[in-house]
């Protein structure tokens, strides 16, 4: 099975940046997602790595390397809009595995 | 991307009864999958349907407590059967893209209730 760790809870100011980390064991590795979740609703794709090295999308970018099986999720210039769960999600073969998720709360 | 909609969006039910939810897709998609998301949980892959062929269950999970069917590239059901207080949860389905990191898509959920 795979093992994915997460912290449960941060929480930052509106305009800063939060770190996100995702640490994973898995056999067959095919990519690792991040999801943004609002409470009650349905999880929505943010990025995706599946090579080493970073991948910016606008205000979010994440980061993934492999051979320590860790990843991150980097939110800039925060707004109250991203108060939500962040889901890190491993791949293998055509199946995702979730973590637990990270609660990011943004604080005016 | 994928548009997908959910059959109910919630529903509150007696124990012992069943409960049939439906997905369906906007397009046409190889894999769709349904997961479970407890009270403040994250998400847990049920089973994997597959449009001609049994569905794929994960460890876990049971064809006689949650049978699926998979008629068509479009659409998919999933039953939750002979329901007790701890099947209440959010059923989600969601598909393959396809194509590009082939990201999954996710229903807006149905969310049970078992009293």
């Amino acid at each position: 099975g795979q093992n994915i760790d997460q912290p449960t809870e941060m929480t930052a100011t509106e305009g800063a940046i939060v770190q996100i980390n995702c640490t994973y064991q898995t056999s067959g590795f095919n990519g690792l997602f991040w999801y943004q979740q609002h409470a009650g609703e349905a999880p929505t794709f943010l990025s995706y790595n599946v090579l080493d090295g970073l991948e910016e999308k606008g205000r979010f970018s994440s980061f993934l390397s492999r051979s320590k099986g860790y990843s991150y999720l980097l939110l800039k210039e925060l707004q109250m809009k991203d108060s939500a769960s962040y889901l890190c999600a491993v791949r293998t073969d055509y199946k995702l595995s979730f973590g637990a998720g990270t609660t990011v709360t943004v604080r005016a | 991307s994928a548009v997908i909609s959910q059959k109910p969006s919630r529903d509150i039910c007696q124990r012992g009864t069943s409960l049939t939810i439906q997905c369906q897709v906007d397009s046409q998609v190889t894999m769709m999958f349904w997961y479970r998301q407890q009270p403040g949980q994250s998400l847990t892959l049920i089973a994997t349907a597959n449009q001609g062929s049994e569905a794929t269950y994960e460890s876990g999970f049971v064809i006689d407590k949650f049978p699926i069917s998979r008629p068509n590239l479009t659409f998919s059901t999933l039953t939750v059967s002979n329901m007790s207080p701890e099947d209440s949860s959010i059923y989600l389905c969601s598909v393959d893209h396809g194509t590009g990191p082939l990201e999954q898509y996710f229903g807006p959920g149905t969310r049970l209730t078992v009293t």
